[in-house]
């Protein structure tokens, strides 16, 4: 089985740029989910997408968005950018909301 | 708010010594609750899962973890600890029902044995 794939792996941006992250979801699954991990810290739910709808939002601005395509495969997209924003942003897939969540590698975003 | 609460920061034991994590989390209703491990420079790693029924859940490399309702705790334990465990541990709770609901982290445990 395949597992979770990120693309790219690292980017750097400017503040005010816009940036669009990529996931592959494990063969199978219906369910992704996105985090943002700050260096030392616990990964942070953005939100998640069920059967290419939205069904959960943490504490993020309107400028974190995302989608989910017929083939489960997702993107996050961000404007605007803040120096803040600089974290390793996690996509996770399941193969229903709830359940064993398998994780990608990350992409590792500076914002300068 | 729903939070995950891991009580403690950073462990360092000795090769064969017993492990406890601590994890509380502060959610009236049903969850499912997971354990998360990440290696040096790995991704995260699923290590065990609480969804119902017994309590006591056996993972992966001999890790178990207890679910106690009454106390919103979900432990991680192993009985000897290896070289080879040193890691960051992250408990989870996914709150909701339903299709809906989120994962939340607590803020990680690092975890360092000595041979």
């Amino acid at each position: 089985e395949t597992g979770v794939t990120q693309s790219p792996t690292h980017l750097i941006k400017t503040r005010g740029q816009q940036v669009t992250l990529r996931c592959s979801s494990q063969s199978g699954h219906n369910t992704v989910s996105w985090y943002q991990q700050a260096l030392g810290q616990g990964p942070q739910f953005i939100f998640q997408y069920y059967r290419e709808e939205e069904n959960g939002r943490g504490n993020f601005p309107p400028r974190f968005s995302g989608l989910q395509f017929p083939n489960y495969s997702s993107e996050l997209n961000v404007n605007a950018l803040e120096l803040d924003d600089s974290a390793l942003y996690l996509c996770a897939s399941s193969f229903q909301p709830g359940g064993g969540y398998t994780f990608g590698s990350g992409t590792r975003l500076t914002v300068v | 708010a729903q939070s995950v609460s891991q009580h403690n920061h950073h462990v360092i034991l000795s090769e064969a010594a017993s492990l406890e994590l601590g994890c509380n989390y502060s959610y009236g209703g049903t969850v499912n609750l997971f354990w998360y491990v990440q290696y040096p420079g790995q991704h995260l790693q699923l290590l065990l899962k609480y969804f119902s029924g017994d309590p006591l859940v056996k993972g992966i490399k001999g890790f178990e973890a207890e679910f106690i309702k009454s106390k919103f705790s979900f432990n991680l334990r192993k009985p000897s600890v290896q070289w080879s465990d040193t890691a960051e541990y992250f408990c989870a709770v996914h709150a909701g029902s339903g299709n809906t609901g989120k994962l939340i982290f607590g803020q990680g445990t690092t975890l360092q044995v000595k041979p």
